[in-house]
């Protein structure tokens, strides 16, 4: 599986967006990238996922870049309850074992 | 929305009981697994079922078993609970038949204190 690199922390403002980058050099075709996150002493929560496109949801979007190297997490108009560790996973779908591995992720602030 | 509920939110136990945490989904997946979360070690999976009566072994079944009777309920049980699995248990479901296997529904967690 490729490795993902993510910025131990960041902060915004409330309202504003937040863009968290996530750093996939060494992904490969059919490997899709996933966005997670996990608010304090809560279960994750899954974000959005994409392989080559650029995708939308009610959440956030999910910026690839052409070559796949790289992501970003756009949460538009972040609130006070986005405030979570993000984690950026990269993965073959589908896959024999389904077992998620998170890396230690972007701890996101946004402050009012 | 996808709902996954979890037993209990915190539960005390003591060594060497046997503990049942339950975990119950309202969206028909056929996938449920059971990991555990504890500082610095991430997110490891204990054992995971892709249908009723099915179970496959995770990284860290040792010390832990699981029960699928009915596809919406996913049991984990400690038989002889021992310190070392104070842990954030945590539930989560899927479907199989989506492409998309990692996306993946998680309960709120069980934070499991053996004493």
């Amino acid at each position: 599986d490729a490795k993902t690199t993510q910025p131990p922390s960041m902060d915004c403002a409330e309202g504003r967006a937040a863009n968290l980058p996530c750093n996939h050099s060494t992904i490969s075709g059919n490997e899709y990238v996933y966005w997670y996150r996990q608010i304090h002493s809560q279960g994750p929560q899954y974000i959005i996922h994409g392989l080559k496109n650029n995708e939308t949801n009610e959440m956030a979007s999910l910026i690839i870049t052409e070559d796949r190297k790289s992501s970003t997490l756009i949460l538009p108009h972040a609130t006070l309850r986005d405030t979570a560790v993000y984690y950026c996973i990269v993965r073959v779908d589908p896959d024999s074992s389904y077992k998620l591995i998170f890396g230690s992720g972007t701890r996101l602030l946004v402050r009012p | 929305d996808v709902k996954v509920t979890q037993s209990s939110r915190y539960l005390v136990k003591r060594t060497g009981e046997k503990v049942f945490l339950e975990c119950v989904q309202d969206m028909d997946h056929e996938n449920m697994f059971w990991y555990r979360q504890d500082p610095g070690l991430g997110l490891r999976l204990i054992y995971f079922s892709y249908d009723v009566k099915m179970k496959e072994k995770g990284d860290i079944p040792e010390g832990y078993s699981v029960s699928r009777e009915k596809k919406e309920r996913f049991s984990l049980i400690l038989e002889s609970a021992s310190t070392n699995q104070t842990s954030m248990y945590l539930c989560a479901s899927s479907p199989r038949t989506s492409r998309f296997s990692y996306e993946q529904y998680f309960g709120p967690g069980t934070r499991l204190t053996v004493t």
